[in-house]
């Protein structure tokens, strides 16, 4: 089982919709949670990260951990078509390491 | 842009030979790492860096090696490329920054290596 399982997608939602990401991890020990966005072609870039359970929001973005059920997502309201590209969970294995989920991509239709 | 640049951007190479990738980061973090990113994959560590001279292995670091004689280099060496190795490599550096959580990494534009 890989320490992390992400769905590739690809998911497509028109513009305006909300957008729920998912990650699974498999090790209860992890605390520090991550999401990144990648358009095609660039580096990922931090989207944003959260501690421990619980809810952050970022503008449009919301991240929420629930670590009874190992299951992180982040939620995208309004979408747009900018928001479009792979989005990767990112979890912290210890040792300043994080391990990756296999990332999800994302399109918005106008 | 986290102040990290890598070279060469793409590069061709033949199978057999050596190829040197460069990681280069203005911003004096410690802690320095080089990942591959191929389909059905996402990305996977090779190797990573918490010093001048330290460094150790990740997930995927059978053909690889790494040097840091500074605080801003780190280079990934094939030592003798294999079609297997095609993929994109990125470097990443985290460290102590203000407000944000240690364990943030921030990534370089990423390098299209195509073994032939």
């Amino acid at each position: 089982q890989k320490e992390v399982e992400q769905d590739p997608g690809p998911l497509s939602v028109p513009e305006g919709a909300i957008v729920s990401l998912n990650c699974t991890y498999s090790n209860s020990a992890f605390q520090y949670f991550m999401w990144y966005r990648q358009y095609s072609r660039k580096g990922p870039e931090l989207l944003m990260y959260t501690y421990s359970s619980g809810n952050k929001e970022d503008g449009r973005f919301t991240a929420q951990v629930d670590k009874s059920s190992k299951y992180i997502s982040l939620f995208i309201r309004d979408s747009q078509p900018s928001d479009s590209a792979t989005y990767l969970c990112a979890i912290h294995q210890g040792a300043q390491k994080l391990v990756f989920g296999q990332g999800t991509r994302l399109t918005i239709n106008p | 842009d986290a102040g990290i640049t890598q070279s060469p951007r793409h590069k061709v190479t033949e199978t057999g030979t050596p190829v040197t990738l460069r990681c280069h980061q203005t911003e004096n973090h410690r802690y320095m790492y080089w990942y591959r990113q191929d389909p059905g994959h996402g990305l996977r560590l090779i190797h990573y860096s918490y010093g001048v001279k330290d460094t150790d292995k990740g997930e995927v670091s059978d053909g690889y090696s790494v040097s840091r004689s500074k605080t801003e280099d780190f280079l990934l060496t094939l030592e003798s490329a294999t079609s297997s190795q095609t993929s994109v490599y990125f470097c990443a550096i985290s460290g102590i920054i203000v407000g944000a959580s240690p364990y943030e990494q921030y990534f370089g534009p990423g390098t299209r290596l195509t073994v032939t």
